[in-house]
C-alpha cells in the first residue's frame, strides 16, 4: 500500500462547488503539506501543518483552507472553486531524517474546474 | 524573496552521455539540498540530497554542492531515456526547514 495517498485523484467541477480533496498517511510523519503545481511554474505552498494543532498558511492560501483531523489526516478544501484554481495538486509529508526534512508526496489529485 | 533558479529547458543529451543539470539558490542560510525527479503527470520523488561542499555520489546520479557560489548541480552518468523527466531542484529554509522549490528542468535523452 503507498505510503501517502490521496482522494480523489481526479475531479471535474463547476465554478462555484465547494470541493474537498483528502489526504492520508500512514508513515507516522507529523509534517504534512499541500502544493500545487501549474505548468512552467513548479510547486507553490498552499498550507503546511507541523502537528495536530499547528497550521500555517503557505505562499499561495487565499481561496483554500485546510483541516488536520489526525496526525494521518489532512484535508485541502475550496469553499467556492474558481476556474484558476486548475491544476495538480499534492499532498506531502515529511520527517527530519539524515539532517533535513526530506519530503514524500501522494500520487496527485487532477482538479479541473470548468 | 528567497529563491531557487533553474533554466526551464528543455535540456536535450544523447542517450549514454552526461546530463549536467544546475541550480542557484538566494539564502545563503540554507543547508540542505535536494533534487527531486517528476515523470509528466506523477508527483516527484526523491533522487539525492547534499548538505556538505563536494560531490555526493549515487550510482549514476552525482550532487555537486558549492556555497561560496550558492549552486548545486545533478549530473547523470549513462544518461537513458528513462531519465527523461522534469528534475526539481529544493533548498530548506533555514528557519524551519521549509523546502523552496524551483520550477524544474526538463530533461529529454535522446536515443
Amino acid at each position: 500500500d503507498a505510503d501517502v495517498t490521496q482522494t480523489p485523484r481526479n475531479r471535474i467541477t463547476k465554478t462555484g462547488k465547494r470541493i474537498m480533496l483528502e489526504c492520508s498517511q500512514t508513515k507516522g510523519h507529523d509534517r504534512m503539506y499541500w502544493y500545487r503545481q501549474d505548468p512552467g511554474l513548479g510547486l507553490r505552498l498552499i498550507y503546511y501543518s507541523f502537528d495536530v494543532k499547528d497550521i500555517n498558511k503557505g505562499e499561495i492560501s487565499d481561496g483554500y483552507s485546510v483541516s488536520r483531523q489526525a496526525q494521518a489526516k489532512f484535508s485541502l478544501s475550496l469553499e467556492s472553486a474558481i476556474p484558476n484554481q486548475t491544476a495538480l495538486y499534492f499532498c506531502a509529508t515529511s520527517d527530519f531524517v539524515r539532517g533535513s526534512y526530506e519530503q514524500y508526496f501522494g500520487p496527485g489529485t487532477r482538479l479541473t474546474v470548468t | 524573496q528567497k529563491e531557487v533558479e533553474q533554466n526551464s529547458g528543455p535540456l536535450s543529451v544523447p542517450e549514454g552521455a552526461i546530463a549536467s543539470l544546475n541550480c542557484t539558490y538566494s539564502d545563503r542560510g540554507s543547508q540542505s539540498f535536494f533534487w527531486y525527479r517528476q515523470y509528466s503527470g506523477k508527483s516527484p520523488e526523491l533522487i539525492m540530497f547534499i548538505y556538505s561542499n563536494g560531490d555526493k555520489e549515487d550510482g549514476r546520479f552525482t550532487a555537486q554542492l558549492n556555497k561560496a557560489s550558492q549552486y548545486v548541480s545533478l549530473l547523470i552518468r549513462d544518461s537513458q531515456p528513462s531519465d527523461s523527466a522534469t528534475y526539481l531542484c529544493a533548498v530548506n529554509e533555514g528557519s524551519n526547514y521549509q523546502l523552496i522549490w524551483g520550477a524544474g528542468t526538463k530533461l529529454i535523452i535522446k536515443p
